[in-house]
């Protein structure tokens, strides 16, 4: 069966510090994969996809994600985080038709 | 663009009812929708897939008579909790996916149900 982990449950930052969120996923053929953020209060929404192409993938408000296959990660960063990025982020993968898989969550909380 | 909204956004409910709770895709068709669970400090756990016009797919472990998934149409779903009991307390969400081939899903925001 596919998994998604994510290696931090929580994670705290201080303003313009860098952020490295890691996901790890067992499936070894073709997948799409999203980074999803969840801020205090909302729903989810898309922060990145990869389905296929260039393996450095950018999403909105700075984040970006690489997709290394032999390693079967697709971590997400950032390179300056602001206090507005506090929120819970999901990696989440899709390997058979339209169904994801999503990761624990990472809480991120930065400090101003 | 792609909304989806969910409704209500909160319920409690005694134990032994039923619940109904909706999902819309706003200002797109929702060829596919998905039901998840989250449980505090959880992931979200994916519990069907609901295709307009036919029977949801089930994930394994989860009750098909129990939790009564509808997609009458192409704008909404509906999730019924039947026979509700304190462990179905929980934080229900809806997703939708806009046309054939797409993988992008598109999330309600979650309905929190609390049965007595």
């Amino acid at each position: 069966a596919q998994s998604v982990s994510q290696h931090n449950h929580h994670v705290i930052l201080s303003e313009a510090a860098s952020l490295e969120l890691g996901c790890n996923y067992s499936y070894g053929g073709t997948v799409n994969l999203f980074w999803y953020v969840q801020y205090p209060g909302q729903h989810l929404q898309l922060l990145l996809k990869y389905f296929s192409g260039d393996p450095l993938v950018k999403g909105i408000k700075g984040f970006e994600a690489e997709f290394i296959k032999s390693k079967f990660s697709f971590n997400l960063r950032k390179p300056s985080v602001q206090w507005s990025d506090t929120a819970e982020y999901f990696c989440a993968v899709n390997a058979r038709g339209n169904k994801l898989v999503f990761g624990a969550g990472t809480i991120l909380r930065v400090k101003s | 663009g792609a909304v989806v909204s969910q409704h209500p956004s909160w319920v409690i409910c005694k134990s032994g009812t039923s619940v109904k709770i909706e999902c819309r895709s706003l200002d797109f068709q929702a060829t596919t929708m998905f039901w998840y669970r989250q449980f505090p400090k959880q992931s979200l756990m994916l519990m069907a897939t609901s295709n307009e016009g036919s029977k949801a797919t089930y994930e394994q472990g989860v009750e098909k008579d129990k939790f009564l998934i509808n997609h009458a149409s192409l704008t909404l779903s509906t999730l019924t909790v039947t026979s509700a009991h304190p462990e179905d307390s929980s934080f229900y969400i809806c997703s939708a996916t806009e046309g054939q081939g797409r993988h992008e899903q598109y999330f309600g925001p979650g309905t929190r149900l609390t049965v007595t």
